[in-house]
């Protein structure tokens, strides 16, 4: 069946530094979202992309659907505190159910 | 956060007894999920139900069965627990607004002994 691959699995971080992770699909999506989960917490819908080449911003978050709509990635400018979690992606499937990736856990160093 | 609830939020059970966990929303979304966590493993999906009496299965469902008799209760039955069974329950909801978004429950941590 359809898989999404996200990597990293893990990314540290300083403060103040950049993290992006990855999506990708060996079939072509329709579309694909991202999900935000705290430590402890449950996922919450952070964005959707449906159009080839799509480029979404929310404030230090830069969201990108690719040319070929196969992949995707996360990029957040300038780390805080506050991004910490772990960040998945999750495609719609045929029967419009999500698959989803296994999730990339930002770390903040000390 | 759709007015999802989820009971118990933590329960310990032991191998071979029946567990069922409930998902409760107030805001009449049609379609309703069940998801395992798992580390490493992202959401799976174990079945969904798109309105009442009418559910499905999803990438897990061995070993789980649901009901759905009202529109706002998703029920998730554990016939026989067993340890691989240990996981986070996640129960979301497909938003009927807002195009395929999904939101979720706290979730119920469940060990199986």
């Amino acid at each position: 069946g359809q898989q999404v691959m996200q990597i990293p699995q893990y990314q540290h971080v300083q403060e103040g530094e950049d993290f992006t992770t990855y999506c990708n699909s060996s079939t072509t999506l329709s579309n694909i979202q991202w999900y935000k989960q705290r430590p402890g917490g449950h996922p919450v819908f952070l964005i959707q992309l449906v159009k080839s080449g799509e480029v979404k911003k929310q404030k230090r978050l830069t969201f990108q659907f690719g040319e070929a709509k196969k992949n995707s990635s996360l990029h957040i400018t300038a780390t805080q505190t506050t991004d910490v979690g772990t960040y998945f992606c999750a495609a719609m499937d045929s029967n419009y159910q999500l698959i989803w990736g296994a999730g990339t856990k930002l770390i903040i160093k000390p | 956060d759709a007015g999802i609830t989820q009971s118990p939020r933590h329960k310990v059970t032991e191998t071979g007894t029946p567990v069922t966990l409930r998902c409760h929303q107030t805001e009449n979304h049609r379609y309703m999920y069940w998801y395992r966590q798992d580390p490493g493993h992202g959401l799976r999906l174990i079945h969904y139900s798109y309105g009442v009496k009418d559910t499905d299965k999803g990438e897990v469902s061995d070993g789980y069965s649901v009901s759905r008799s009202k529109t706002e209760d998703f029920l998730l039955t554990l016939e026989s627990a067993t340890s691989s069974q240990t996981s986070v329950y996640f129960c979301a909801i497909r938003h009927r607004d807002r195009a395929y978004e999904q939101y979720f429950g706290p979730g119920t941590r469940l060990t199986v002994t």
